[in-house]
C-alpha cells in the first residue's frame, strides 16, 4: 500500500520568512499525482500545488513552491514570504495515475509568528 | 461553481443511534469521495462514487456504514448503531474524471458519539 510521511508535526516560521515542509512516499508506481492541501482552522481544505511525476520540473503558484526529486520519492513544499493567512494543517496526499485513491500523510502544523 | 457542501456541519447523537449526512458535490464533478478525519491524522479514504456506482470500498468502512449517489448527484452517508469511535470528522470531496484533478473538499460533517 502507498504511504504518505510528514514527518515535521509542527512548524513555525516568521512573517515574511520562508518555509519549507517535507514529505516522503513510498510507491513501486512509475506515474503518479502529488498533491499539498491546506486546512485551516475550522475552514475547509483547500489545494496548493500538485505535481505529476512524469514533469521534472517543480511546479509552482505565486508563493508555493516544491522540490520534487523522484529518485528519493521526495516531495517538500516551499513557502516564501510567508503571511500570517498561510498558518494552517499542512497535507501531502498521494494518487497513483491509474488508482482513485487519494493517500494523505498526517499533517504538518504551520504556525506564522508576526 | 458554488463549491462542495455538506450537511449538517455538527452532529451529536447518543451512541446506538443512526445518523445520515449530505454531501453535494460540483455540479460537474463525476467522482464523489468520503473521507473520515480524526484529530491530528489526515484523512482516510472511506468510499468512492463514479457517477451513481460506488466502486471502491476502504476496509475501514464496516457493515454499519452505508453510502448512497443516487443519479450521481448528492450522496448521503449514513451510520447505523453508532458507536463512540465514530466520532471523527467526515469528509466529502468530488473531482472530475482527469487523472491530474485534484479533490475539492467540503466544510466536513463532524459527528460526536456520545
Amino acid at each position: 500500500a502507498q504511504t504518505v510521511t510528514q514527518s515535521q508535526p509542527e512548524m513555525s516560521v516568521q512573517e515574511a520568512e520562508t518555509v519549507t515542509l517535507s514529505c516522503t512516499y513510498d510507491t513501486s508506481e512509475s506515474d503518479y499525482y502529488l498533491f499539498w492541501y491546506k486546512q485551516p482552522p475550522s475552514r475547509q481544505m483547500i489545494l496548493v500545488i500538485r505535481q505529476e511525476a512524469y514533469k521534472q520540473q517543480n511546479a509552482t503558484e505565486n508563493r508555493f513552491s516544491v522540490n520534487f526529486q523522484k529518485a528519493a520519492k521526495s516531495f517538500s513544499l516551499k513557502i516564501s514570504d510567508s503571511q500570517l493567512g498561510d498558518a494552517a494543517m499542512y497535507f501531502c496526499a498521494y494518487r497513483r495515475r491509474s488508482g482513485n485513491q487519494f493517500y494523505f500523510g498526517t499533517g504538518t502544523s504551520l504556525t506564522v509568528i508576526p | 461553481d458554488t463549491g462542495v457542501s455538506q450537511d449538517p456541519r455538527h452532529k451529536i447523537t447518543k451512541r446506538g443511534q443512526n445518523v445520515t449526512f449530505r454531501c453535494d458535490p460540483i455540479s460537474e464533478h463525476n467522482r464523489l469521495y468520503w473521507y473520515r478525519q480524526t484529530l491530528g491524522q489526515g484523512p482516510e479514504f472511506l468510499t468512492y462514487f463514479q457517477n451513481e456506482a460506488q466502486l471502491e470500498k476502504s476496509r475501514l468502512l464496516s457493515d454499519r456504514f452505508s453510502a448512497e449517489r443516487p443519479k450521481g448527484s448528492f450522496s448521503t452517508l449514513e451510520i447505523q448503531r453508532t458507536e463512540q469511535g465514530d466520532s471523527a470528522m467526515y469528509l466529502c470531496a468530488s473531482s472530475l474524471s482527469i487523472y491530474n484533478s485534484p479533490l475539492h473538499f467540503g466544510n466536513g460533517t463532524r459527528l460526536t458519539v456520545t
